[in-house]
């Protein structure tokens, strides 16, 4: 699994609150990324991060910022959150040839 | 832009069975391409991976997929599925040079049925 801890696992929330979700990574991988996944389609972009505060948006970044402070941990957060961003959140980092995936966080927003 | 359509959502198929999922890319440019699966409440493993060489590329679990350039195809396959294979299926694409940011199809789950 790379050394991909995401957290938390689980969430809940009420709409209009903040929220940020966690990606740890051990092995000091440059490029990392989150996803969202949502049934019929598939895994979609949100941010990447290509070096320690350097990032990008993806294809579905509105709503969404991230921050990079250490190599090691890649911030999502969602300034306020929406029923729309009710979700599975992936986070991944590329490693020689192939992307791994972290475990997913299972956000709902009530 | 690159695009992924996988055009079946849902396979059935009988345990012992050969079953075959769906992929076409759109890219102007060379491009890298992967089957990754997904158990339930589990995150994404790679099966196979075409980077470059030969067409035929092999993976985990028995899984096979062939890329083919001019029907922009990198169909998977797998002579005799196991009731373990039941899970979701996505291919993904990406073009060399572009911060290896991956672009998913939508899945197929693969429901294999005794």
């Amino acid at each position: 699994d790379a050394g991909i801890t995401q957290s938390p696992r689980h969430k809940v929330t009420e709409t209009g609150t903040p929220v940020t979700l966690r990606c740890h990574q051990t092995e000091n991988h440059r490029y990392m990324y989150w996803y969202r996944q949502d049934p019929g389609h598939g895994l979609r972009l949100i941010h990447y991060s290509y070096g320690v505060k350097d990032t990008d948006k993806g294809e579905v970044s509105d709503g969404y910022s991230v921050s990079r402070s250490k190599t090691e941990d890649f911030l999502l957060t969602l300034e306020s959150a929406t029923s729309s961003q009710t979700s599975v959140y992936f986070c991944a980092v590329q490693g020689a040839a192939e992307a791994f995936f972290g475990q997913g966080t299972r956000l709902t927003v009530v | 832009a690159q695009s992924v359509t996988q055009l079946d959502s849902q396979v059935p198929v009988f345990e012992e069975a050969p079953v075959e999922l769906r992929c076409n890319y759109s890219s102007s440019v060379s491009v890298y391409l992967f089957w990754y699966v997904q158990y339930p409440n589990q995150g994404l493993q790679l099966l196979l991976k075409y980077l470059s060489g030969s067409t035929l590329v092999k993976g985990i679990n028995g899984f096979e997929a062939e890329f083919n350039k001019s029907q922009t195809s990198f169909h998977l396959r797998k002579p005799s599925v196991h009731i373990s294979d039941t899970a979701e299926y996505f291919c993904a694409v990406t073009h060399t040079g572009g911060g290896n940011k991956l672009t998913f199809g939508t899945g197929t789950q693969l429901k294999v049925e005794l």
